[in-house]
């Protein structure tokens, strides 16, 4: 079973300043899709950016970029230029690309904080 | 353009009772999923669907029973409620099969059971 560890519960980043969260997983296949989702207090989950394991170019969306290693198994996000905005759960997400179950395993989350 | 649509938004019960939360979607996705978030947890999954007349357990589903008679609607049943089942569920769907395309949550339900 694949498995999702995010190491950071808590993160916090001045405003304008740039912040990374990390996430590590547990897989023995090699195609998959990992994905950062964000979660404000308004308690939607909004899907934040997206990356194909058998893609080496990183995914960028705007001020979010990824690092996935796909050897190391890491895929950290980074936010650049963070916005009050920003503050929220922050989950990793796993989710295979075979087979006929397309859950989404989670990392239990990091919740970062942006002051002004 | 709805997307993902759980009803009700708040619910309390008291232990023993039964209910249903509503999800309905409106993208014609394949698959759809039941999660809940616990705090400290991260959210795991409840149920899922590939397809209309083809539900599967996922991490957590004793205590939950789903149907799916229609692409479109995926309710999930509480069948005698417990303390440990208060959560926020969420709803989610997506296209299937070799797709990339990520999931859409609805705006979760927070249920209390006293």
């Amino acid at each position: 079973a694949q498995t999702v560890t995010q190491s950071q519960p808590e993160m916090s980043v001045q405003e304008a300043e740039t912040v990374t969260l990390s996430c590590t997983y547990d897989t023995s296949e090699s195609d998959y899709y990992l994905f950062w989702y964000k979660q404000p207090p308004s308690r939607q989950m909004i899907l934040v950016i997206r990356q194909e394991a058998y893609k080496q170019q990183n995914a960028t969306e705007n001020r979010f970029s990824v690092n996935f290693q796909k050897a190391a198994k890491s895929f950290s996000l980074k936010i650049s230029d963070s916005q009050l905005g920003d503050a929220a759960m922050y989950f990793c997400a796993y989710r295979s690309a075979t087979g006929s179950n397309y859950k989404l395993t989670f990392g239990k989350g990091t919740l970062l904080t942006v002051n002004p | 353009n709805a997307g993902v649509t759980q009803t009700p938004k708040f619910q309390v019960l008291k232990t023993g009772q039964s209910m249903t939360l509503q999800c309905a979607q409106d993208m014609n996705h394949e698959y759809m999923s039941w999660y809940r978030q616990d705090p400290g947890m991260g959210l795991r999954l409840i149920h899922y669907s590939v397809g209309a007349g083809i539900t599967d357990q996922g991490e957590v589903p004793n205590g939950y029973n789903v149907s799916r008679s229609t692409t479109e609607d995926f309710p999930l049943r509480l069948l005698s409620a417990a303390p440990s089942q208060t959560s926020v569920y969420f709803c989610a769907s997506s296209r299937g099969q070799y797709s990339n395309q990520p999931q859409h949550f609805g705006d979760g339900t927070r249920l209390s059971i006293l």
